[in-house]
C-alpha cells in the first residue's frame, strides 16, 4: 500500500527566505505527483504536477522536483512572501489500470512565512 | 478554468438526520471523489466513481453512500448522520482517461464543513 511522508510538519521562516518541503512515497510506482496548496477551511488548489517521465516542474516561485526511482520529491518555494503561508499537501497517483485516478496524500507541511 | 462547486459551505444537522452533500463539476471529467479531512489524520477517501451511475468504495466509505445519475454531478449521503462524522468534506474531480489530458490533475471543490450535533 502506498504511503506518503512530508517533512517537515511545519516549518516557520522570515520573509525573504528560499524554502524546501520534502516529499517522499513508498511505490515508485506511480502515474503522476501533485502539489497542493489549502489555506485554512479551504479547499485544495492545484500547485503543479510532474508526470512520471518528467523530471522537474516551475510555475512562477515554484519549483518541483521528482526523482521516482528514489521515491522523492522536493518543492522549491523562492523568495518566499507572508501571503506564501499556508499547508502544502502532496499525493501520488498510483500506476495502474484500475486506480481510476486516485490519490494518495501526505500530513501536509504548515508553512508560515512572517515579515 | 475547471470549476468544483459543491452545495454548502458549512452544514449543521443533528445526529440521525439524512445528508446530501453535492458537487458539480463543469469540465465533463469522468472521475469524481469524495475525501474527508480530520485533523491528524489527512484526507481520506470516501467513495470514487468512474462513469455515470459506478461507483466505488475508497477507504472509509462506512456509514456513506454516493450518486451519480449525471457525469456532472456526484452526491454524498450520511444516512443517518453520528457525531463522528463531522469534518471537512472534500469532492474532486479528473479525467479517467489519459488520452483526455497530458495532465490528469485532479480538481478539488471548495470543501464543505459538516457538524452533526
Amino acid at each position: 500500500k502506498q504511503e506518503v511522508t512530508q517533512i517537515p510538519a511545519a516549518l516557520s521562516v522570515p520573509e525573504g527566505e528560499n524554502l524546501v518541503l520534502n516529499c517522499s512515497f513508498t511505490d515508485s510506482a506511480i502515474y503522476n505527483l501533485q502539489w497542493f496548496r489549502q489555506d485554512p477551511g479551504k479547499g485544495l488548489t492545484s500547485l503543479l504536477l510532474i508526470q512520471s517521465s518528467q523530471r522537474e516542474q516551475t510555475s512562477g516561485r515554484l519549483n518541483a522536483s521528482l526523482d521516482k526511482s528514489s521515491g522523492r520529491s522536493t518543492l522549491y518555494i523562492a523568495a518566499s512572501q507572508p501571503g506564501d503561508s499556508a499547508t502544502y499537501l502532496c499525493a501520488v497517483r498510483d500506476a495502474g489500470g484500475t486506480s481510476y485516478g486516485k490519490l494518495t496524500f501526505g500530513q501536509g507541511t504548515i508553512l508560515t512565512v512572517h515579515p | 478554468d475547471v470549476k468544483v462547486t459543491q452545495s454548502s459551505r458549512y452544514l449543521v444537522k443533528r445526529t440521525g438526520e439524512k445528508v446530501f452533500l453535492e458537487c458539480v463539476q463543469d469540465m465533463d471529467h469522468e472521475n469524481m471523489f469524495w475525501y474527508r479531512q480530520d485533523p491528524g489524520l489527512g484526507l481520506r477517501l470516501i467513495y470514487f466513481s468512474y462513469d455515470v451511475k459506478m461507483k466505488e468504495k475508497g477507504d472509509i466509505p462506512e456509514g456513506y453512500s454516493v450518486s451519480r445519475e449525471k457525469k456532472e454531478r456526484f452526491s454524498l449521503i450520511l444516512e443517518s448522520a453520528s457525531t463522528n462524522q463531522t469534518s471537512m468534506y472534500l469532492c474532486a474531480s479528473t479525467y479517467g482517461l489519459a488520452f483526455r489530458s497530458s495532465y490528469n490533475e485532479q480538481f478539488f471543490g471548495p470543501g464543505t464543513r459538516l457538524t452533526v450535533l
